[in-house]
């Protein structure tokens, strides 16, 4: 158990739709980043939250967004949603200790969303 | 801009036998470098990381990885694999900033 939760576990749901997948970092950790797995693309950084700030991003799309609330526990909506979109999201922490020379960052179990 | 390079998308194994996963990563500047594991209908978990220092890394689980600079490789190795060594095998690169890029997975195969 690496400390990190998610929820939901799956969710399925219509193109077209919004969803909101939650994560919860591990307790004293700042940093969140959001991923996403598929078969075709493999895994892929799509956004970093640093204690309530968006710090880095990668391929997220504009119909995605993230946020990191004042508790550090992060959201990730997934707006207009596209069969394209089905995949496995993962969420990771990190301390995010400044002038730590590489964050180990620790992935939740994911949340499996299905877009039909 | 760093990339990572996983050669072998499924590797399978005897029991008992030794197994290498092969990793090749590209970029400018220096670059942490990660392995991590992911077992059936499961999140990931980081199995070692090199950072600087000994180029032979040991891990969790009996695996270790060894940094060649020159080669630019990364590759993953354990002596003896296990049933319970099924999993998907990850190799990551970090630059200066904080984005992690991961290969495309190698799927490892426990053959009995």
């Amino acid at each position: 158990d690496s400390g990190v939760t998610q929820t939901p576990k799956h969710l399925i749901t219509a193109t077209g739709q919004r969803v909101t997948l939650r994560c919860s970092p591990r307790s004293g950790d700042l940093s969140v980043y959001w991923y996403q797995q598929s078969l075709d693309q493999g895994l892929q950084f799509l956004i970093q939250y640093y204690n309530g700030e968006e710090r880095a991003k990668g391929n997220i799309l504009e119909r995605f967004s993230a946020q990191q609330f004042p508790d550090l526990h992060s959201e990730l909506n997934l707006s207009s949603l596209e069969l394209g979109d089905s995949a496995l999201y993962f969420c990771a922490s990190s301390s995010g200790l400044a002038g730590a020379k590489v964050d180990t960052q620790y992935f939740g179990p994911g949340t499996r969303l299905t877009v039909l | 801009a760093q990339s990572v390079t996983q050669l072998d998308s499924q590797v399978p194994v005897f029991e008992e036998a030794p197994v290498e996963l092969r990793c090749n990563y590209s970029s400018s500047v220096s670059v942490y470098l990660f392995w991590y594991v992911q077992y059936p209908n499961q999140g990931l978990q980081l199995l070692l990381k090199y950072l600087s220092g000994s180029t032979l890394v040991k891990g969790i689980n009996g695996f270790e990885a060894e940094f060649n600079k020159s080669q630019t490789s990364f590759h993953l190795r354990k002596p003896s694999v296990h049933i319970s060594d099924t999993a998907e095998y990850f190799c990551a690169v970090k630059g200066r900033d904080d984005k992690i890029i991961f290969g495309k997975g190698t799927r490892l195969h426990i053959l009995p």
